[in-house]
């Protein structure tokens, strides 16, 4: 059974960091794309980030371009998202999702928030 | 990259049919066959129903279809059901720079 379970959300102080985790089990992490999207309180889904099954590819949403830096460790079958210099519009709830077919999202975590206030 | 535009609302009787809208531009949604559609129920994570516009995932009944025409897509939702009362979001890949977009969002209401 495909399983996603993030980690690492809490409250942080704007200009602050927080690492998120993503643990994945039943399935071969190295051979899938793997995404973080995110979605504040009350507001629809966005999409935050990906990274190739063997890490060299990477992408990111201009809103989180050179702030977030996302990560994998295939052996540990882990998936990260670095998040600095963290702002109040970053509140939400990150979802880590498995590359499906053709830019889908075949499998999502339970989500981890992120709260960012002073 | 602007979401893809969806009614903020739909809503039908058990047993009827709804359909859904996503709107985006010729940069996304008319440029490539991957439209994929999620339900998500309140506090819960999405769920892949639709994906490479009209493909439904093992599991996923066949009440659900989709369709694509130039730059917007759809969601029909037929014989609905209670359980099908939830918030749909589109999505589409938009290219090497954009990546990717999802949908503003649409509530399904069973009334």
């Amino acid at each position: 059974e495909v399983q996603l379970v993030e980690s690492g959300g809490g409250l942080v102080q704007p200009g602050g960091s927080l690492r998120l985790s993503c643990a994945a089990s039943g399935f071969t992490l190295s051979d899938y794309w793997m995404h973080w999207a995110r979605q504040a309180p009350g507001k629809g889904l966005v999409w935050v980030s990906h990274i190739k099954g063997d890490g060299t590819s990477l992408g990111y949403a201009d809103s989180v371009k050179g702030r977030f830096t996302i990560s994998r460790d295939n052996a540990k079958n882990m998936l990260y998202l670095q998040m600095n210099s963290l702002r109040v519009e970053d509140t939400a709830v990150y979802f880590c999702g498995r590359g499906g077919v053709t830019a889908s999202l075949d499998y999502w975590g339970q989500g981890a928030l992120v709260t960012v206030s002073s | 990259q602007s979401a893809l535009t969806q009614p903020p609302s739909a809503s039908g009787s058990p047993g009827q049919s709804v359909a859904i809208s996503c709107t985006g531009t010729s940069g996304d949604v008319g440029a490539y066959d991957s439209v994929s559609w999620y339900q998500q129920h309140p506090g819960k994570a999405p769920k892949l129903m639709i994906y490479e516009v009209n493909k439904r995932p093992s599991g996923v009944p066949d009440r659900f279809s989709g369709s694509k025409s130039g730059n917007t897509a759809s969601l029909t939702v037929s014989g609905l059901q209670a359980e099908d009362e939830a918030d749909y979001y589109c999505s589409s890949y938009a290219g090497s720079n954009h990546i990717y977009v999802f949908g503003s969002g649409t509530t399904v209401t069973v009334l």
